[in-house]
């Protein structure tokens, strides 16, 4: 069974520009959600998506923000990009949503991004 | 606000001998608790959890104990393999705050020398 995969894998922008991520989930899972992978604050969550919902969203600014497809794909946009929005973007997927429980999310590799 | 601390950024462990890495939350409302363990280019992978309702979790060479009092959790890896050298993230979910938001810690490097 293929795993998580996110294109990029790398990106390169400039300050004011704005980037897509594509993020494919394993086969059958549902849900994503989105982390923002920094040296000094670890991972932070982002969003998650379950049905083409958002249903739970972290601390970030408006300038991100996400969707997902019918096929369960995601993608998250960034827009107005600034110097400290390099960082790795995680995604992972998990079968479901669980009302008060926990389903284990698998990761996929990452799109590593450098804004100048 | 980091609620979920990892205070050692590297540890270095001869192999055969017991690694503990170590992970302190601020939330009193986490309910639920994970380690992942991450390679170099990859995502971080799902190695051990423990529910609040517990006090400790064993999966072969991995334990992890959880003391609520405290807010403190700890992963052991007995023996220790050379293998086991990369970044072990400890992450904290609270009911309240969503399925699957998972509150991570910044992460030890493990280095187990052979």
């Amino acid at each position: 069974k293929a795993g998580v995969t996110q294109t990029p894998r790398y990106l390169i922008k400039t300050r004011g520009q704005q980037v897509t991520l594509s993020c494919s989930p394993i086969s059958g899972h549902r849900s994503v959600s989105w982390y923002q992978q920094t040296p000094g604050q670890g991972l932070q969550f982002l969003f998650e998506y379950f049905s083409e919902t958002q249903r739970n969203k972290g601390n970030f600014p408006g300038r991100f923000s996400g969707r997902q497809f019918s096929n369960s794909r995601s993608e998250m946009n960034v827009s107005t990009l600034e110097l400290g929005d390099s960082a790795l973007y995680l995604c992972a997927s998990s079968l479901t949503l669980l009302a008060g429980g926990y389903n284990e999310q698998f990761f996929g590799p990452g799109t590593r991004l450098t804004v100048l | 606000d980091q609620q979920v601390k990892q205070n050692s950024p590297s540890l270095s462990v001869q192999e055969g001998r017991i690694s503990i890495l170590n992970c302190d939350y601020t939330n009193s409302m986490f309910d639920y608790f994970l380690w992942y363990k991450k390679y170099p280019a990859e995502g971080p992978t799902f190695l051990i959890s423990i529910s609040s309702i517990k006090d400790k979790n064993e999966d072969g060479r991995f334990t992890v104990f959880l003391n609520k009092s405290a807010k403190h959790l700890s992963l052991h890896i007995v023996p220790s393999q050379p293998g086991d050298s990369a970044v072990y993230f400890c992450a904290a979910r609270g009911s309240q705050t969503g399925a699957n938001n998972l509150f991570f810690g910044t992460g030890t490097r493990l280095t187990v020398i052979p």
